[in-house]
């Protein structure tokens, strides 16, 4: 078990450009989420797949954000002309689903976005 | 709205001391209720968690918590904490069901005096 992964940790990118990050769930975990968490503050939900459907966005998703996980494995969140405010980590968590035992959510190490 | 609260944004205590880390929630039934721990620059680490059945459970590292329903509480307590205990800490809760998102608290971050 190799837990959860993410990729790039840290990204600084200029006001306006595209970024994607990726996100490997633990090897059959059919549910993925995302988080976005500013300094001194808990992680807020973005969204949710369960295997490659995405059943749950939040309205801090706005229009300059996708998330796909297309083969039900790993997932990308694109940020399309970002904003300074945009600066946050983001964190990826995957959970088993109703056939396991339990429902904790289990997370990467997240990836810093800097948008200067 | 489904909300879990931490009063307390930072506590300081001395090393071997006990701890109590406070968290309040507010959901129209009981949710599953979890404790996690972030170091600086990580993601977050599961402590423990509530899901029903027995009120205090204990998780790794030696901390438990206690689910309390009279007062919408799930405090997080160690006995003697460690200068390895530092980080932030949040409470988070979820309808139960479990297929939904975690709602968390702001956060509150230990400090260990030595």
């Amino acid at each position: 078990d190799t837990g959860v992964s993410q990729d790039p940790r840290h990204k600084i990118t200029k006001r306006g450009q595209n970024v994607t990050f990726r996100c490997d769930p633990i090897s059959e975990h059919n549910r993925l989420y995302w988080y976005r968490q500013t300094l001194g503050q808990g992680p807020e939900f973005l969204t949710y797949f369960q295997n490659e459907a995405q059943l749950e966005k939040s309205r801090l998703l706005s229009d300059r954000f996708s998330a796909e996980r297309p083969k039900g494995s790993f997932s990308t969140l694109e940020i399309q002309r970002t904003e300074q405010g945009d600066s946050a980590m983001y964190l990826c968590a995957s959970s088993p689903g109703p056939q396991g035992s339990s429902y904790e959510q289990y997370f990467g190490p997240g990836t810093r976005l800097t948008v200067t | 709205a489904q909300s879990v609260t931490q009063p307390d944004i930072h506590i300081t205590v001395s090393e071997g001391a006990s701890l109590e880390l406070r968290c309040n929630y507010s959901y129209g039934a009981t949710p599953y209720l979890f404790w996690y721990v972030q170091s600086p620059g990580q993601g977050l680490q599961l402590l423990l968690k509530y899901f029903s059945g027995d009120t205090l459970v204990q998780g790794i590292k030696g901390f438990e918590a206690e689910f309390k329903r009279s007062q919408s509480s799930f405090n997080l307590r160690k006995p003697s904490v460690h200068w390895s205990d530092a980080a932030e800490y949040f409470c988070a809760g979820q309808p139960g069901g479990g297929a939904q998102k975690l709602v968390f608290g702001q956060g509150t971050r230990l400090t260990i005096n030595p």
